[in-house]
């Protein structure tokens, strides 16, 4: 098994781009996370699903979106990046509470 | 609503010396609580976690945990650190009362072993 997958690792954008952070896995897990990691802030949840074709809101929703296709898959859409995005994005997939994580992306807005 | 805070946000310790990592968490249901280290420019490694039964729970690289239901806390040992040890470590609670995917982290703690 691969467990969870991101791509890409590195991301550069310019304010006002969009783009798509991918997380899939494939232990057939239905609960899936997207996190951010800011320095000193930990890790905060922006948006999670229980299965396909259902998402809801984390702590930090604002300027991203989610959809839930497939149970594989679950990507983060940044609509119009912004500077204070620039962050390290985590996807994470859970089974009975414990959590397995991706490897990250780095996104850096300028 | 659930909160977890790490007591010190950096910890320096001199190599084979016994180090703990304290963390304390608020909940107003049971919860499940987790250790997780981040090594340099890496993803999250699960160290250990609590779900149920006894206390004391053992993980990886020789680390403990003990959870102490009355002081609401899940600090972390080791009695003999490693340089290899240095890295962030992050305490994390999830409500398995309720949303059993969502976990809440406190801001973590920076472990530093000098030789």
């Amino acid at each position: 098994n691969a467990g969870v997958t991101q791509t890409p690792k590195f991301q550069v954008l310019k304010t006002g781009q969009s783009m798509t952070l991918q997380c899939a896995q494939d232990m057939n897990h239905e609960y899936m996370s997207w996190y951010r990691q800011d320095p000193g802030m930990g890790l905060r949840l922006i948006h999670y699903s229980v299965g396909a074709g259902i998402t809801d809101q984390g702590e930090v929703p604002n300027g991203y979106n989610v959809s839930r296709s497939t149970t594989e898959d679950f990507p983060l859409r940044l609509l119009s990046a912004a500077p204070s995005q620039t962050s390290v994005y985590f996807c994470a997939s859970t089974l009975l509470a414990e959590q397995f994580f991706g490897p990250g992306t780095r996104l850096t807005v300028l | 609503a659930q909160s977890v805070t790490q007591l010190d946000s950096q910890v320096p310790v001199f190599e084979e010396a016994p180090v703990e990592l304290r963390c304390n968490y608020s909940s107003s249901v049971s919860v499940y609580l987790f250790w997780y280290v981040q090594y340099p420019n890496q993803g999250l490694q699960l160290l250990l976690k609590y779900l149920s039964g006894s206390t004391l729970v053992k993980g990886i690289n020789g680390f403990e945990a003990e959870f102490n239901k009355s002081q609401t806390s899940f600090h972390l040992r080791k009695p003999s650190v490693h340089i290899s040890d240095t890295a962030e470590y992050f305490c994390a609670v999830s409500d398995y009362g309720g949303s059993q995917g969502n976990l809440i982290f406190g801001k973590g703690t920076k472990l530093s072993v000098k030789p």
